[in-house]
């Protein structure tokens, strides 16, 4: 298996732009997490789907931020308008069961907002 | 941070000297794993230790939990400079359901020099 596949790898856009962040998850594992890590806050969980169902959203920072799995395979994070404030890398993990156990992490996509 | 907290935040140590690291949790966990990030790359998992365990070895790795003290530690005996790296604990967290997130620390930076 490839592992985690996130894209893109770097992504830098204009204040006010949408940005699309995307996930393909390891096949077979059911929990999907977004993550994003900052010098300041450090690793953050924004949201997390099992089975495709959002579960928790309670990490996601604002209205701005969405996220979709529209089937077990594809997971995309995006942010509307983008600030310059949402700079960070943002990981996508995914893992088998309930979540609890081992994840594996994607490449991750360092977002840069000018 | 949102469950666990490293300490020390950065460790600067020599070739072949042993690393130790600790995380502190805050609430009941039923396991606690640890995870390493090399600069600029995705995180990955190195070894879970069950809330009924007490020692886990991997190779050069050897973790402790006390669950009475809320607390782990990550020992690397005999440090090569491959191991430079942020190295993180996480625990999961029991929400609505049953469902699981997983909840990283703020990571130890450990830098190992030749």
């Amino acid at each position: 298996d490839a592992g985690v596949i996130q894209s893109p790898r770097h992504e830098v856009t204009e204040m006010g732009q949408e940005v699309t962040l995307r996930c393909k998850p390891i096949s077979g594992h059911n929990s999907l997490f977004w993550y994003r890590q900052t010098m300041m806050r450090g690793l953050e969980l924004l949201i997390y789907f099992n089975n495709n169902v959002p579960i928790d959203d309670s990490g996601m920072p604002e209205d701005r931020f969405s996220a979709k799995m529209p089937n077990a395979s594809f997971s995309t994070l995006k942010i509307q308008p983008s600030e310059p404030r949402d700079s960070a890398v943002y990981f996508c993990a995914s893992s088998v069961g309930q979540g609890g156990t081992e994840a594996f992490f994607g490449q991750g996509t360092r977002l840069t907002v000018v | 941070s949102q469950q666990g907290e490293e300490d020390p935040q950065a460790l600067s140590i020599q070739e072949g000297e042993n690393a130790t690291m600790n995380c502190s949790y805050k609430t009941s966990i039923n396991n606690l794993q640890w995870y390493r990030q090399n600069s600029g790359r995705g995180l990955v998992h190195l070894i879970l230790i069950r809330s009924n365990e007490r020692e886990k070895h991997s190779g050069r790795l050897r973790v402790t939990l006390d669950t009475s003290k809320k607390s782990s530690s990550l020992l690397i005996t005999a440090s090569r400079a491959a191991d430079t790296a942020s190295y993180f604990c996480a625990s999961p967290r029991q929400g609505s359901g049953g469902y699981n997130k997983l909840i990283f620390g703020a990571g130890t930076r450990l830098a190992v020099h030749p």
